[in-house]
């Protein structure tokens, strides 16, 4: 079955500048790639996605990368801002989401 | 539009307990789904239902979990009987699976379980 690596688990940034989280997975079939965001005690909630016929997508500060051929897709995040500061969550589909296990951003002032 | 309704929200209960957790979906989506999000972890499919038929369930521990989703609309999640290891937040999910493309998954608030 599918399985999705994260890295880094963990990421301390000043605000303004820009983090980086990178996602693998394992399953060639896996078609839809999604990136989470949740906050303590809340439900994950999306904040971009990106389909395998498609290799960039970008919204406003939020940039998804995907390479097919490397199976491996990232999420940008640039000019952070403390309110960026959540646990991220990679996931690949080609039904249900296989999430990876997180990446926790810290963006300080 | 309404989102997703969980509840309860949380529930504590002694292992070898009973509990069960009920979800109902976005009005119209067809795909339900039940994850397991131990803390410090990313949520774990449990089971998967297009309507009221199942599509994955390969991950529910089934000697202990059951799911239904009778009329294809509400579903409910049992664990019986609870053991330490079940505590985690249950988060339930929907989706509008539209001509086989995959669709933004909308997550409810979730059932924080403790296992005492």
């Amino acid at each position: 079955g599918e399985n999705v690596e994260q890295h880094p688990s963990t990421l301390s940034v000043q605000e303004g500048d820009s983090a980086v989280i990178k996602c693998t997975y394992s399953d060639s079939a896996s078609n839809y790639f999604p990136w989470y965001k949740q906050e303590l005690g809340k439900r994950p909630q999306l904040i971009i996605d990106i389909r395998s016929n498609v290799g960039e997508k970008k919204d406003q500060r939020i940039a998804v990368t995907l390479n097919k051929t490397a199976k491996h897709f990232s999420l940008h995040i640039t000019e952070t801002q403390p309110e960026d500061s959540a646990v991220y969550f990679c996931a690949a589909s080609t039904g249900a989401l296989i999430f990876g296990k997180g990446t926790t951003l810290s963006v300080s002032s | 539009e309404a989102g997703v309704a969980q509840s309860p929200r949380y529930k504590i209960i002694e292992k070898r307990q009973s509990v069960a957790f009920w979800c109902n979906p976005i009005s119209g989506h067809a795909t339900l789904y039940w994850y397991q999000q131990i803390l410090g972890q990313g949520p774990k499919l449990l089971i998967q239902f297009q309507n009221n038929g199942v599509v994955d369930d390969s991950q529910l521990p089934k000697d202990r979990f059951s799911a239904e989703r009778l009329k294809g609309v509400d579903s409910t999640l049992k664990i019986q009987p609870a053991k330490l290891e079940d505590s985690a937040v249950y988060l339930c999910a929907s989706s509008h699976l539209a001509g086989g493309t995959h669709n933004e998954q909308f997550f409810g608030p979730g059932t924080r379980l403790t296992v005492l």
